[in-house]
């Protein structure tokens, strides 16, 4: 068990609508991270966020939005969704949010099923 | 797209057996770490090496990095069924915050 919990588990949806997955970081960690998992994409970082500011931004669509709020747990919102929004997505914590590095814990994923 | 490219893309190999996992990268790195998921599951942290370092150990692994020709390998001995997973090297680039770009994954079958 990492400490970083994800809601929902699944999640079942049609095109066009709009879904917000959670995520609750390891007690302590400032850094959030978004990852999106699919077939033909692999493993892509979406964005990220640090003690509740965007700190960088990967290939995530404009119909994705997310937030980090005060007590650091953090939302991804996808909207308009289509097809190919269908993966599994991963949250990840880790105690800093600079270039230093360091390794990330990553929650249990959300599944998310357009159809 | 993935910075990373792993090879085998699949590895079967016998329980008692090593297994061996190549990544490449394009980019210079601040680190490179190595993952494994289980079936659609979470990843686990398996092991980091940092730019300056050339080989780590951890238990039954052992990673080596070549930052001239951009590569890691992991290395796990004496393999056991429990292996038998999706292992996953992801870079940490320079400037690049702390974001990590995944490679493509190895999948492991260690039978019995």
């Amino acid at each position: 068990d990492s400490g970083v919990t994800q809601t929902p588990k699944h999640l079942i949806t049609a095109t066009g609508q709009r879904v917000t997955l959670r995520c609750s970081p390891r007690s302590g960690d400032l850094s959030v991270y978004w990852y999106q998992q699919s077939l033909d994409q692999g493993l892509q970082f979406l964005i990220q966020y640090y003690n509740g500011e965007e700190r960088a931004k990967g290939n995530i669509l404009e119909r994705f939005s997310a937030q980090q709020f005060p007590d650091l747990h953090s939302e991804l919102n996808l909207s308009s969704l289509e097809l190919g929004d269908s993966a599994l997505y991963f949250c990840a914590s880790s105690p800093s949010g600079t270039s230093a590095g360091g390794e990330q814990y990553f929650g249990p994923g959300t599944r998310l099923t357009v159809t | 797209s993935q910075q990373g490219e792993e090879d085998p893309q699949a590895l079967s190999i016998q329980e008692g057996e090593n297994a061996t996992m190549n990544c490449s990268y394009k980019t210079s790195i601040n680190n490179l770490q190595w993952y494994r998921q289980n079936s659609g599951r979470g990843l686990v942290h398996l092991i980091l090496i940092r730019s300056n370092e050339r080989e780590k150990h951890s238990g039954r692994l052992r990673v080596t990095l070549d930052t001239s020709k951009k590569s890691s390998s992991l290395l796990i001995t004496a393999s056991r069924a429990a292996d038998t997973a999706s292992y996953f090297c992801a870079t940490d680039a320079k400037g690049g915050g702390n974001k990590l770009t995944f490679g493509t994954g190895t999948q492991l079958k260690v039978e019995l």
